[in-house]
């Protein structure tokens, strides 16, 4: 029930393409979700993150999407571009003092001129 | 401002031995977690420290330990080492508990067993 479940494993996209990577969790007290981008040799970064009281929230080229009742939550990647091109998690949690954050397993995106 | 400091950033240990890693939070972070990153397991959560207390633990063996000092630096240690335990652990640190914050993550230290 602590599991988040992602995929694609790889993506590759043509430059100006759209990216989008899904992510679904179990646990129904989750209300924390956030992405996370790493490129080689490099420690992941916070991308974007949202909470369950909206549906999607956009920042630049970045969107995540956010389904309740489905229990799944994507990353969009509008017009893709070379320098996106790295590891996104999706990572979920309960805020409070017990819970800790649970990272998906992974999508290395490649993006392609 | 400084970031997450990990030490050393590689290292190569054979089996049956056992290694120290550090990590040196941003100033002003309380909160210091661990993990283990491996090809096609993503992060695996080791545990996490806050005010040199253990808030939380992963499901790894008692071989996986770790520390929080007073100025918020922490130290996890593996015993015993196994081939499996090669890969990149990552340190991160957060103002706040890491479960609903942004974590700030460390470059990383790879272990490599033989």
């Amino acid at each position: 029930q602590q599991q988040v479940k992602q995929s694609p494993q790889s993506l590759i996209v043509q430059k100006g393409g759209i990216s989008i990577i899904n992510c679904a969790y179990e646990n129904t007290a989750f209300d924390y979700f956030p992405w996370y981008q790493q490129f080689p040799g490099k420690g992941p970064a916070l991308l974007i993150a949202i909470r369950p009281d909206v549906s999607e929230k956009k920042e630049g080229r970045f969107t995540i999407s956010f389904n309740k009742s489905a229990k799944q939550f994507s990353l969009h990647i509008m017009d893709s571009q070379p320098g996106d091109s790295a590891t996104y998690f999706c990572a979920a949690s309960k805020e409070g003092n017990t819970d800790k954050l649970i990272f998906g397993t992974g999508t290395r995106l490649q993006v392609f001129p | 401002k400084a970031g997450v400091t990990q030490t050393p950033r590689y290292l190569i240990k054979t089996r049956g031995q056992q290694v120290t890693l550090s990590c040196s939070p941003i100033s002003g972070h309380r909160s210091v977690s661990w993990y283990q990153q491996t090809p096609g397991q993503g992060l695996q959560f080791l545990f996490e420290y806050f005010s040199e207390t253990q808030r939380n633990k992963g499901n790894f063996p008692g071989r996986f330990s770790g520390r929080q000092f007073s100025n918020s630096r922490s130290e996890m240690n593996v015993s015993t080492l196994e081939l499996g335990d090669s890969a990149l652990y990552l340190c991160a640190s957060s103002l706040q508990l890491a479960s609903g914050g942004e974590l700030f993550f460390g470059e990383g230290s790879r272990l490599t067993v033989l």
